[in-house]
């Protein structure tokens, strides 16, 4: 168990529709990030959250936002949702320093979309 | 541009035997590297990293050597067994500003240890 907590686990939706994925870091961690996982593109960075402020970008569409709140939670807000959306969504997160690079993963959110 | 590597899908070898998970890279400026192994329905677990000034780590059964003039690391599993088929990720990082930053993953190997 890393400590990182996310939920809901499954998610199945229709297209068009928009969904909030919800994650909270290790205790005392600062920093969150998330990342997305799909058959063909492997593990892909989107965003990273530290203490409350968007630290850096990656593949994100502009569908897609995120925002990490004062108790450090975050949450992913995935709109007008397509096919191709369906995806394994991981949230990370790691100490404060990070000077080693390691993350922390959550069990994910699976996102189906009909 | 794909730049971190992991050229082979699968792997399979002989509980007790050495397994070896290769990876290559592009970019010089990443700073550290990681190994992180996933089972089916879960999220990544970390497993070893390796500063990019070092050309070796080890924990346990786990060693990860670095040759940066190759831009090549790999993961030995010494001995395997079979709890440790999983898919393993091999990844980097670039630290801006003393923190982290993104993690770039290959897609994965596949290791399966046979009994």
């Amino acid at each position: 168990d890393s400590g990182v907590t996310q939920t809901p686990k499954h998610l199945i939706t229709a297209t068009g529709q928009r969904v909030t994925l919800r994650c909270s870091p290790r205790s005392g961690d600062l920093s969150v990030y998330w990342y997305q996982q799909s058959l063909d593109q492997g593990l892909q960075f989107l965003i990273q959250y530290y203490n409350g402020e968007e630290r850096a970008k990656g593949n994100i569409l502009e569908r897609f936002s995120a925002q990490q709140f004062p108790d450090l939670h975050s949450e992913l807000n995935l709109s007008s949702l397509e096919l191709g959306d369906s995806a394994l969504y991981f949230c990370a997160s790691s100490e404060t320093s990070g000077r080693t690079g390691e993350q922390y993963f959550g069990p994910g959110t699976r996102l189906t979309v009909t | 541009d794909q730049q971190v590597k992991q050229n082979s899908p699968s792997l399979s070898v002989q509980e007790g035997r050495i397994s070896i998970l290769n990876c290559d890279y592009t970019n010089s400026m990443f700073d550290y590297f990681l190994w992180y192994k996933k089972y089916p329905a879960e999220g990544p677990t970390f497993l070893i990293s390796i500063s990019s000034i070092k050309d070796k780590n080890e924990d346990g059964r786990f060693t990860v050597f670095l040759n940066k003039s190759a831009k090549h690391l790999s993961l030995h599993i010494v001995p395997s067994q079979p709890g440790d088929s999983a898919v393993y990720f091999c990844a980097a990082s670039l630290t801006r500003g003393g923190s982290n930053y993104k993690l770039t993953f290959g897609k994965g190997t596949l290791l399966t240890v046979n009994p």
